[in-house]
């Protein structure tokens, strides 16, 4: 079946811009996660929803940071005012219950912040 | 602190070898997995193996919590195994979603 999937796959911008970065998981999958990962790091955990709310968001690194998740399935992200340090690849994953459980991972989004 | 160790930082295999990758983390962490990211970015979890032994395929995982630390194994290891592998685990206490991911052994392996 279909992965999770993530849009768009690449996103150029300039500081201060506002940016939106969307996630589709799994079917059927209640619980979905972001992450950023830096080069050469291991990815970062932003933000965890299980169902609509956000379960834990204790990871967003400031409030230009936000994510919504209206009806329990797609996800996004949203910047705003982006500085260059928020350039990374920002990954999404799912799971099919609360977790602990599997995370299965999407391809990811480069953004970069010039 | 919440700690997940990992080494060697980077490995280089001949097609065929055989390694040990090692997970080290403090007492704050625990439920394990293990996680492969291919050259191309893609992260695959490989186990979620809290404690005990698994296995699929040339790839096992085991995990000792009582000593805070997890292996994973590959066997007659291919050139499609290249690619970074972490392990990463949930804090005690805290959500079950937040992963804490280590820095990874990025794995070469030569034809």
């Amino acid at each position: 079946g279909a992965g999770v999937s993530q849009t768009p796959s690449n996103k150029v911008t300039e500081k201060g811009k506002y940016v939106e970065l969307r996630c589709d998981p799994i079917s059927g999958h209640t619980a979905l996660y972001w992450y950023r990962q830096s080069l050469g790091q291991g990815p970062e955990f932003l933000i965890y929803f299980q169902g609509t709310g956000a379960a834990d968001d204790s990871g967003l690194p400031n409030d230009r940071f936000f994510a919504v998740r209206p009806e329990g399935s797609v996800s996004t992200l949203k910047i705003q005012r982006t500085e260059r340090g928020d350039s990374a690849v920002y990954l999404c994953a799912s799971s099919l219950g609360a977790a602990p459980e599997t995370q299965y991972f999407g391809p990811g989004t480069r953004l970069l912040v010039l | 602190g919440i700690q997940v160790e990992q080494s060697p930082p980077d490995l280089i295999l001949q097609e065929g070898a055989n390694s040990t990758l090692r997970c080290n983390f403090s007492d704050s962490v625990n439920n394990l997995q293990w996680f492969h990211q291919n050259p191309w970015g893609q992260l695959i979890n490989l186990f979620y193996i809290p404690s005990g032994t698994k296995q699929n395929g040339r790839l096992s995982a085991t995990t000792v919590a009582t000593e805070r630390y997890s292996l994973l194994y590959i066997s007659s290891s291919q050139t499609t195994d290249s690619g970074v592998y972490f392990c990463a685990g949930q804090v005690y206490g805290g959500s079950q979603g937040n992963l804490i991911f280590g820095k990874g052994t990025k794995l070469s392996v030569k034809p």
